[in-house]
């Protein structure tokens, strides 16, 4: 089982939508949960990230944290074809320097 | 506030031979990462830098190494190319704050 799991889509949906993104994890050490959004050929971008458990807003993004199910999501409101891109979950444990682990990515597609 | 910068953007190599990469964190950070990111995958962590030491390794072989300098820009160096190591590499500063990696646009090797 790999630590980090996500659905790599594609995921496709009309302008104006909600989209949710999720990934799942099995290592109970992981504290800090982020989002980076990688556009094709480029170097990935943060999105937001979370400690521990819980919810962050940012704009249209909402991130979500459940570290009882091992589950994390994304939210996009409003979604904009600018937002087609691929979407990577990343964590890591509660010590500086510590790698992150990502997702596979799930590719998104918003059409307008 | 110039980024994360890295080069070449694109390099073709031949099995056997030998390659290194180069990357100058965003400004006022000290660690820098380097990840390894394969087609249609996530990235991979490599390795991680800090103080001009290699802080933590990830499953890579020997094969892997790299260098950070005072100014805190650093290198990887691949020897032996194999067919396998075609893939995106990525560098990420961050000030030893786990969760806030910044990534670069990535080098681009393509082994033939």
């Amino acid at each position: 089982q790999k630590e980090v799991e996500q659905d790599p889509g594609p995921l496709s949906v009309p302008e104006g939508a909600i989209v949710s993104l999720n990934c799942t994890y099995s290592n109970s050490a992981f504290q800090y949960f982020m989002w980076y959004r990688q556009y094709s050929r480029k170097g990935p971008e943060l999105l937001m990230y979370t400690y521990s458990s819980g919810n962050k807003e940012d704009g249209r993004f909402t991130a979500q944290v459940d570290k009882s199910s091992k589950y994390i999501s994304l939210f996009i409101r409003d979604s904009q074809p600018s937002d087609s891109a691929t979407y990577l979950c990343a964590m890591s444990a509660n010590q500086a320097g510590t790698a992150l682990i990502f997702g596979k990515g799930t590719t998104l597609s918003v059409s307008s | 506030d110039a980024g994360v910068t890295q080069s070449p953007t694109h390099l073709i190599k031949t099995r056997g031979q030998q390659v290194t990469l180069r990357c100058s964190p965003k400004s006022g950070h000290d660690t820098v990462s380097w990840y390894q990111q394969a087609l249609g995958q996530g990235p991979q962590f490599i390795f991680q830098y800090y103080e001009e030491e290699e802080r933590q390794r990830g499953n890579f072989p020997d094969r892997f190494s790299g260098h950070q300098f005072p100014n805190y820009s650093s290198e990887l160096n691949v020897n032996a190319l194999l067919l396998g190591d075609s893939a995106l590499y990525l560098c990420a500063s961050s000030l030893a704050r786990p969760y806030e990696q910044y990534f670069g646009p990535g080098t681009r090797l393509t082994v033939t």
